[in-house]
């Protein structure tokens, strides 16, 4: 069975600082990884999608790595905006195309 | 488009009674799928289904029944509602259950069981 971890669950950083999101999964044999940002009280909107094959994807500020051999995926957010305040969760599809996620890390970017 | 929609978007109900949660899509994707988010546990899937007429059970899926009669709709019926089903649920579909597919989630229905 996929688990899939997010460290750290909570991150307070100032404006302008560069973010970095740590994803690990236990089961190397993916389909594809996907980067969600949630806002509270509302659904998950997708950020990023990196195939198994590539080994990162940008998008604006936004920089998703993934290495499959060792389980990991780090999400970047350069330069930090007051607006960039949410929850990120990484969710992994695996070779029965279900999806499993990580419970997420809760970021705040101090204006 | 409206994309994955799903009502309603709140719901209280007693202990023992039975409802169905809402969801439907207008993108023509085959690939739906149920999910339950509690607190620091992450989404869990409940049910998907990978075309009409076809479902099948997620990590979590007693408690909860689904049909697929049409591509469009995806309905999750609790039959006898327990406190351990209080959760916010979740929709998404995706065109196929595919390489390189992008699950897209509904704005979900926060569900309390007294």
């Amino acid at each position: 069975k996929q688990e899939v971890t997010q460290i750290p669950a909570a991150l307070s950083v100032p404006e302008g600082e560069n973010l970095v999101l740590n994803c690990s999964f236990t089961d190397s044999a993916i389909y594809n990884l996907q980067w969600f940002r949630q806002d509270p009280g509302k659904g998950l909107t997708s950020l990023l999608l990196i195939q198994s094959s590539q080994r990162e994807q940008t998008s604006g500020r936004l920089n998703a790595s993934l290495d499959k051999s060792s389980g990991r995926s780090t999400l970047y957010i350069a330069a930090s905006q007051p607006g960039d305040s949410a929850t990120y969760l990484c969710a992994v599809r695996s070779n029965d195309y279900k999806l499993s996620f990580g419970a997420g890390t809760t970021v705040t970017v101090r204006a | 488009n409206a994309g994955v929609t799903q009502t309603p978007k709140f719901q209280v109900l007693k202990t023992g009674q039975s409802m169905t949660l809402q969801c439907a899509q207008d993108m023509n994707h085959e690939y739906m799928s149920w999910y339950r988010q509690d607190p620091g546990m992450g989404l869990r899937l409940i049910h998907y289904s990978v075309g009409a007429g076809i479902t099948d059970q997620g990590e979590v899926p007693n408690g909860y029944n689904v049909s697929r009669s049409t591509t469009e709709d995806f309905p999750l019926r609790l039959l006898s509602a327990a406190p351990s089903q209080t959760s916010v649920y979740f929709c998404a579909s995706s065109y196929s259950g595919q390489v390189g597919d992008e699950q897209y989630f509904g704005p979900g229905t926060r569900l309390t069981v007294t």
